[in-house]
């Protein structure tokens, strides 16, 4: 059983490029999580999704973040014109559906450099 | 919300060395309280919880309590080892549903050989 997979590991972006970070849960997983971690300090949470549905989006920027979590494939945080600010480890973890103990398992993160 | 504090930010021991890492919360509705270790580069990892309706759990030379009274929680690790040097982050959170996990800001474990 696969654990939660994430792509790219890295990724580097220019000011005003877009940014495409991918997140495959663990098998039976429908919860999906997004979190930002900046260097040496804590996970923040950004939004929170179940296939097809945005369940909680309160720790996400209302401006150039996005994220979906679509019937098939991964679920996808999409940040459009990146600034330098956004340089942070993204990641992403999964879980069970609700009615079990929200255990959380992660993804190896996306490291997003922007120049 | 629901907010966590995380003390101390940095601990450093030495080998053979205990070392105590303590949470409190605001939410007295939480009910779940995970223990996350992530090295460096790496990602989070669940070591640990421990779920309201017990004080203590013991897991090798780790162990966690919880003070439901008081709100705050501990992780406990006893006889340290090199590869025990992480960040170690607490959470707090509510039985399923859609609650989401508040973290603490974590603690830099250093354990000196």
């Amino acid at each position: 059983n696969a654990g939660v997979m994430q792509n790219p590991r890295h990724l580097v972006r220019r000011r005003g490029q877009e940014a495409r970070l991918r997140c495959s849960p663990m098998k039976g997983h429908s919860h999906v999580y997004w979190y930002r971690q900046l260097p040496e300090e804590g996970l923040k949470f950004m939004v929170y999704l179940q296939k097809e549905n945005i369940i909680d989006e309160s720790g996400m920027p209302k401006e150039r973040f996005s994220a979906e979590f679509p019937k098939e494939g991964p679920s996808i945080l999409r940040i459009q014109q990146v600034v330098r600010g956004d340089s942070a480890a993204y990641f992403c973890a999964s879980s069970r559906p609700a009615g079990t103990y929200n255990e959380q398992f992660f993804g190896p993160g996306t490291r997003l450099t922007v120049l | 919300g629901e907010n966590v504090e995380q003390h101390p930010s940095t601990l450093s021991v030495q080998e053979g060395d205990s070392a105590v890492i303590k949470c409190t919360y605001s939410d007295s509705a939480s009910n779940y309280f995970p223990w996350y270790k992530q090295e460096l580069g790496k990602r989070p990892q669940l070591i640990i919880d421990i779920r309201s309706n017990v004080g203590e759990k013991k897991d090798q030379r780790i162990a966690v309590t919880l003070n439901k009274t008081a709100k705050h929680f501990s992780l406990h690790i006893t006889e340290t080892q090199p590869e025990d040097s992480a960040v170690y982050f607490c959470a707090a959170s509510i039985r399923g549903g859609s609650y989401i996990p508040t973290f603490g800001r974590g603690t830099s474990l250093i354990v000196h050989p």
